[in-house]
């Protein structure tokens, strides 16, 4: 079965620091990656999203910007943190023929 | 451009009550997908339903149950008996078919289940 893993579940940094959030995702070849972002009490913004090793899109311009090295690996990272990074960010997997998509278990970015 | 709204920002129950959650979207596409989340405290969401846009039979799933009307642009989500640990988010989502990778997701509603 398909299983998706984030690290680090929750992240305290200081603005202007750098980030570096992994997601991998297992039992499964070629999946469509997804970034997403949920601020406090807020739905989700997607931000980035993946169809293939070396493919990015971004959906909303910020400094954040995402990489996919590997097949089942997908990072999101930002060179200088902002206090407005602060949120709930969550990664997610669909099969590439297919519209569901299947989320991590997350991690809460703090930036103090 | 797609939108989807779920006008009940939260909603609290007792245990045992019928609960309806409302999701209407907007869209001027034929082919599409809907879809419905949970998500509990813990914050991972967690995958309920998916239901394109050319079949409108209705769904059980033990105590969920899912209502969609094409007539009126809405996809209602039903739980029946409601339990404690049904206390989440839940968000309504949609997919235009075909088109990339743009999901678009309703803004949530909080269901407080009640002992």
């Amino acid at each position: 079965s398909q299983t998706i893993h984030q690290w680090p579940a929750t992240l305290v940094q200081p603005v202007g620091s750098p980030l570096s959030l992994e997601c991998t995702v297992e039992g499964t070849s070629n999946p469509n990656l997804y970034w997403y972002r949920q601020a406090a009490g807020r739905g989700l913004q997607l931000l980035f999203y993946s169809v293939g090793i070396g493919q990015i899109s971004s959906e909303v311009p910020q400094n954040l910007s995402a990489s996919r090295p590997q097949d089942r690996q997908f990072i999101l990272s930002s060179k200088k943190l902002l206090l407005s990074d602060s949120g709930f960010y969550l990664c997610a997997w669909s099969p590439p023929s297919s519209y569901e998509q299947y989320f991590g278990p997350g991690t809460r970015l703090t930036v103090t | 451009a797609q939108k989807v709204t779920q006008a009940q920002t939260e909603i609290s129950v007792v245990e045992k009550e019928d609960v309806t959650l409302d999701c209407v979207y907007e869209t001027r596409d034929t082919t599409y997908y809907l879809f419905w989340y949970k998500q509990p405290p813990s914050g991972e969401l967690v995958f309920l339903i998916r239901r394109n846009s050319f079949d409108e039979q209705n769904e059980i799933s033990g105590r969920y149950s899912w209502n969609f009307q094409k007539s009126t642009s809405s996809f209602n989500f039903t739980i029946t008996a409601s339990q404690v640990v049904d206390s989440a988010v839940y968000f309504c989502a949609f997919h235009r078919s075909n088109y990339g990778q743009n999901f678009v997701f309703g803004p949530g509603t909080r269901l407080s289940v009640l002992p």
